[in-house]
């Protein structure tokens, strides 16, 4: 079975200051990697993804994630923050022998509180 | 605009009530899934839907039904049987790709 350790519950930065969210997995199986965010009360937006290929993804948003196969590690990084980044981030993990049906297994989140 | 909506955004249901939750969406999407959120936990699956006229038990599927009689539906009740229905709701679909798409949730609170 597949799943997702997101240390950090909550993680507080400065504005401007560089932040990393992490995520690692378990899983016996070669794997996709999503990292979600969810702003109060909303559904979660997709905000980058690892199918294959370059191990490092980015989002428009300045976000990106790389993908760690040895230490089963997907961190998502940004060098320089904003106050609307606040929120609360997803990782989560599909795996790839079972695409009919895409399960989706989620951490439990972190929180990022940016303040000025 | 193509997406998912869910109605409605917020829901209040006395003990012993079943309520239903709607999920629509117009990306032509065949997987349809509805997943639940605690506080502090991260989304666990309730029901999916591949295709119409089908549907699998998720994880926590005890106290709640499900239908999809059209592609663009896939509506949740929240039965009497559900003893802790108090949660966030989100509805999500996939279609060719390997990305699931959520709606904005709805937020049940039992009175």
């Amino acid at each position: 079975a597949q799943s997702v350790t997101q240390l950090d519950s909550q993680v507080p930065v400065f504005e401007e200051a560089p932040v990393e969210l992490r995520c690692n997995y378990s899983s016996s199986v070669s794997v996709y990697l999503f990292w979600y965010v969810q702003y109060p009360n909303q559904g979660l937006q997709l905000l980058l993804k690892y199918l294959s290929g370059s191990t490092l993804v980015e989002s428009i948003n300045g976000f990106e994630a790389e993908f760690n196969k040895s230490q089963t590690s997907f961190h998502l990084r940004k060098p320089s923050v904003h106050i609307s980044d606040t929120a609360e981030y997803f990782c989560a993990v599909s795996d790839l022998e079972n695409t009919g049906f895409q399960k989706l297994v989620f951490g439990t989140g972190t929180r990022l509180l940016v303040s000025p | 605009d193509g997406g998912i909506t869910q109605s409605p955004k917020y829901l209040f249901r006395k003990e012993g009530q079943n309520v239903t939750l709607s999920c629509e969406q117009n990306l032509n999407h065949d997987a349809m899934y509805w997943y639940r959120q605690d506080p502090g936990q991260g989304l666990r699956l309730i029901y999916y839907s591949q295709i119409v006229n089908d549907f699998q038990k998720g994880d926590i599927a005890e106290g709640y039904s499900v239908s999809r009689e059209k592609k663009e539906s896939f509506p949740l009740t929240v039965t009497s049987a559900q003893k802790n229905p108090t949660a966030f709701y989100l509805c999500a679909s996939r279609g060719r790709t390997d990305t699931q798409y959520f709606g904005p949730g709805t937020r049940l609170t039992v009175l």
